[in-house]
């Protein structure tokens, strides 16, 4: 049982190119979601979503997108990468909320 | 603004001793609050949790407390191994909405 499972580990970009994280759950989860870390910021919520074709904003959405298309993925797509958005992203899911959420190990991404 | 507060980054525990990591959240709508604990290059995993209706909540060697009046809650772990040396983040929610996390303690466990 492979879990929520994250793709790539690591990137780097230059500033104004786009990219697509991608998220994959294998438990049939209906909720999922993107955070990202920061030093001294904990974790942050970027978009989320309760269901295949559902999407929401978070905490801090400006500069990402997401689709939900169906139940296993959830991609985060990066349109012009800046450097304000080098950060350590996490992807999680869970059955629902308020159920305690399953973690991918992450996408460390610089953007220079 | 900062929702939930871990204001202590980080605290350091001989093996066999109590640790004791502390956050505050400032919203009392929130219901619902957990702890994670994170090995570097992985992603958080879910320790324990505590909904607001109760006041401890024990797994093990770890026993989260809630104070609901001073908004405050703590997760005890005890004894403490080396291999509870880990970053805990705290995070709480309120029903329909987010989780909200705090900014992590680094806990080191000395042999």
């Amino acid at each position: 049982n492979a879990g929520v499972t994250q793709t790539p580990k690591f990137q780097v970009l230059k500033t104004g190119q786009s990219m697509t994280l991608q998220c994959a759950q294998d438990m049939n989860h209906e909720y999922m979601s993107w955070y990202r870390q920061d030093p001294g910021m904990g974790l942050r919520l970027i978009h989320y979503s309760v269901g295949a074709g559902i999407t929401d904003q978070g905490e801090v959405p400006n500069g990402y997108n997401v689709s939900r298309s169906t139940t296993e993925d959830f991609p985060l797509r990066l349109l012009s990468a800046a450097p304000s958005q080098t950060s350590v992203y996490f992807c999680a899911s869970s059955y629902g909320q308020p159920l305690p959420l399953h973690f991918g190990n992450g996408t460390r991404l610089t953007v220079t | 603004d900062q929702q939930v507060k871990q204001n202590s980054p980080s605290l350091s525990v001989q093996e066999g001793r109590i640790s004791i990591l502390n956050c505050d959240y400032t919203n009392s709508m929130f219901d619902y609050f957990l702890w994670y604990k994170k090995y570097p290059a992985e992603g958080p995993t879910f320790l324990i949790s505590i909904s607001s209706i109760k006041d401890k909540n024990e797994d093990g060697r770890f026993t989260v407390f809630l104070n609901k009046s001073a908004k405050h809650l703590s997760l005890h772990i005890v004894p403490s191994q080396p291999g509870d040396s880990a970053v805990y983040f705290c995070a709480a929610t309120s029903p329909g909405n987010q989780f909200y996390f705090g900014t992590g303690t680094s806990l080191t466990v000395i042999p």
